[in-house]
């Protein structure tokens, strides 16, 4: 398999709780990503990093915080849930040659209620 | 930003037929990529290109990199069931990993058997 997983698959919460999604690694990529999928809207980059404690906003980044503290773990935290943040998740990675694209993971189904 | 642009949203076909989707931007890419969906999975890499003008295939897939480095498509051929799924194009401007993808909204494929 492509070494990468996500935790958990699904997850329903309530508005106004964190949540933090796990992205794990062990194909020792220095990029990690972390993707919104919505109808219509394709994939969204919330946030990214190019290695452990470096970090960088996306272009829908607003309610995210991201962090890794190890290259294998790239954490997402929706500091307070809302409703708008129901999406499906997903984290890539790729090594430093980046020539061949984006491998994903399975992808985490969020719904805020 | 850079924009990926691919229409029409859905496309419908009957099994056995051939298909053809066409990716454009407005400014250029020096990686064009191909990405398919399964529901409930993250994207997966198809085929990957590297130089204006190349043509390369993947078993019933086969892409082109188009000579003005503004769009690519891609063909599949003989279209079977289990061909339906999201089709996503992604590009890099630049070379090397820090140059992150741009993707486009996709485009949905549905094979009537």
């Amino acid at each position: 398999d492509a070494g990468i997983t996500q935790s958990p698959r699904h997850k329903v919460t309530e508005t106004g709780t964190p949540v933090t999604l796990r992205c794990h690694q062990t194909e020792n990529h220095r990029y990690m990503y972390w993707y919104r999928q919505d109808p219509g809207h394709g994939l969204r980059l919330i946030h990214y990093s190019y290695g452990v404690k470096d970090t960088d906003k996306g272009e829908v980044s607003d309610g995210y915080s991201v962090s890794r503290s190890k290259t294998e773990d790239f954490l997402l935290t929706l500091e307070s849930a809302t409703s708008s943040q129901t999406s499906v998740y997903f984290c890539a990675i790729t090594g430093s040659t980046g020539d061949y694209g984006y491998t994903f993971g399975s992808g985490t189904r969020l719904t805020v209620v | 930003g850079q924009q990926l642009n691919q229409s029409p949203q859905s496309m419908f076909i009957q099994e056995g037929e051939d298909v053809s989707m066409n990716c454009t931007s407005s400014s250029i890419f020096n990686t064009w990529l191909w990405y398919k969906q399964d529901p409930g999975e993250g994207p997966v890499l198809l085929i990957a290109l590297y130089k204006a003008g190349e043509l390369t295939s993947n078993g019933r897939l086969t892409a082109q990199f188009g000579i003005t480095r503004k769009d690519s498509f891609l063909n599949i051929s003989a279209s079977i069931p289990s061909d339906v799924g999201i089709y996503f194009c992604a590009g890099r401007p630049n070379t090397g990993a820090n140059s992150k993808l741009t993707f486009g909204k996709g485009i949905t494929l549905s094979v009537r058997p």
